[in-house]
């Protein structure tokens, strides 16, 4: 079936460094992919998304790239924050009627000052 | 303010007890869904439910159940049956139901915890 696979965390960076979260996925059809974002004690939040390849999912200097090539999403960011800090999700959408997603395990960034 | 809105946020349970989180949207979604997060494995899906009076089983249903009376309310009960309850529960809902859009609003999650 589909699947996600994203890199270990936790991962550790200082202020102002350069961040990449791997992401690779198994999936059948041509899959939406996204990157969600949850802050400690909430909810997930929708990051960035791209529906087909080569598309360029960006929102608040997070940016990721749907490569069917080689069958990855990984999230980059130029210059992270200490507000950064959180858990990263990312996900693909079953191609069905269902609406449903499908989880990588999730990488914690910690940043620090 | 439109959202999920889940409650409790923090519940404590006894082993062999019955236990209902509340989940309520006022976006007008038509899905939505309930996730069980526990570390290090990400979000696994427990139950979802398309329209009204309609809901299908994920990938971890055994020991939950859920009901969808009305479009805004969709209740997952935890039963005494789930072996391993302690987890944080997370509620969804999308505003598509077909189609691979698969954009997801959460709520901002329950934490259940067996003594």
């Amino acid at each position: 079936g589909d699947s996600v696979t994203q890199m270990e965390g936790p991962v550790t960076l200082s202020e102002e460094a350069f961040l990449t979260i791997n992401c690779t996925y198994t999936a059948t059809g041509y899959p939406s992919l996204f990157w969600y974002v949850q802050y400690p004690g909430e909810g997930l939040q929708l990051l960035l998304k791209a529906t087909k390849a080569d598309d360029k999912g960006s929102n608040k200097g997070f940016e990721a790239t749907y490569r069917k090539e080689t069958t990855s999403f990984h999230l980059e960011k130029g210059s992270v924050q200490v507000s950064d800090s959180a858990v990263y999700f990312c996900a693909l959408s079953e191609y069905s009627n269902t609406g449903k997603l499908i989880f990588g395990q999730g990488t914690t960034l910690q940043v620090k000052p | 303010d439109g959202g999920i809105t889940q409650s409790p946020k923090y519940l404590f349970r006894k082993e062999g007890q019955n236990v209902t989180l509340s989940c309520e949207q006022n976006l007008n979604h038509d899905a939505m869904y309930w996730y069980r997060q526990d570390p290090g494995q990400g979000l696994r899906l427990i139950y979802y439910s398309q329209i009204v009076n309609d809901f299908q089983k994920g990938d971890i249903a055994e020991g939950y159940s859920v009901s969808r009376e009305k479009k805004e309310s969709f209740p997952l009960t935890v039963t005494s049956a789930q072996k391993n309850p302690t987890a944080f529960y997370l509620c969804a809902s999308s505003i598509e139901v077909a189609g691979n859009t698969g954009e997801l609003f959460f709520g901002e999650g329950s934490r259940l915890t067996v003594l």
